[in-house]
């Protein structure tokens, strides 16, 4: 969906090292998500954003923090990133309705 | 917390039907969809069904919603190799392991 984009599409890191993986949306939509996608968990909620400055923990928050400073931006930090946040990373955004929209993902590989 | 459970794998020939199954354990949601998620992609809305409706047809997917047990469903007919895929179903946040439909020609 061309409304809603991420960025880098592919990351390679080292343990120990900063990431911080942009979600970037153009529909206005007041809610924004981040989850992680791993072989035989599906999606996990990392956290998730109601509105600017607004943000929320989900299922696997830990190591994570996020910020969204605009409506448009919503960005996902991994503070000191460790082998175990090796995952496909998605965000989504919502509107008025429950109805989530996907970006395309970013693939995350911490060495 | 909430629970969203499916099968793993399906496997159909083409043009037979596909039913994947879902269960899940919040009855608080709105709506339960269903997503799509072709290799290296994200996932794609496929469509979605209102708690308070039993049944939704759109083309060739029907979704049956069965809220007593709660289980869903997803019926796709007359399969085509271009329905090989990941599907996901979902209420608002929380998603099933999904369910990997290998479509045989």
């Amino acid at each position: 969906d061309a409304g809603i984009t991420q960025s880098p599409r592919h990351k390679v890191t080292e343990t120990g090292t900063p990431v911080t993986l942009r979600c970037h949306q153009t529909e206005n939509h007041r809610y924004m998500y981040w989850y992680r996608q791993d072989p035989g968990h599906g999606l996990r909620l990392i956290h998730y954003s109601y509105g600017v400055k607004d943000t929320d923990k989900g299922e696997v928050s830990d190591g994570y923090s996020v910020s969204r400073s605009k409506t448009e931006d919503f960005l996902l930090t991994l503070e000191s990133a460790t082998s175990s946040q090796t995952s496909v990373y998605f965000c989504a955004m919502a509107g008025s309705t429950d109805t989530q929209y996907f970006g395309p993902g970013t693939r995350l590989t911490v060495l | 917390g909430e629970d969203v459970e499916q099968s793993l794998f399906l496997s159909v020939r083409e043009g037979d039907s596909s039913v994947i199954n879902c269960t899940y354990t919040d009855s608080s949601s709105t709506y339960l969809y269903w997503y799509k998620q072709e290799p290296g992609a994200g996932l794609q809305l496929l469509t979605y069904i209102f708690s308070n409706m039993d049944m939704k047809q759109d083309q060739r997917l029907t979704v049956l919603l069965n809220k007593k047990d709660k289980h869903l469903s997803l019926r796709i007919a007359d399969t085509q190799t271009g329905d090989s895929a990941i599907y996901f179903c979902a209420d608002m946040l929380t998603f099933g392991g999904g369910t990997r439909l290998m479509v045989k020609p």
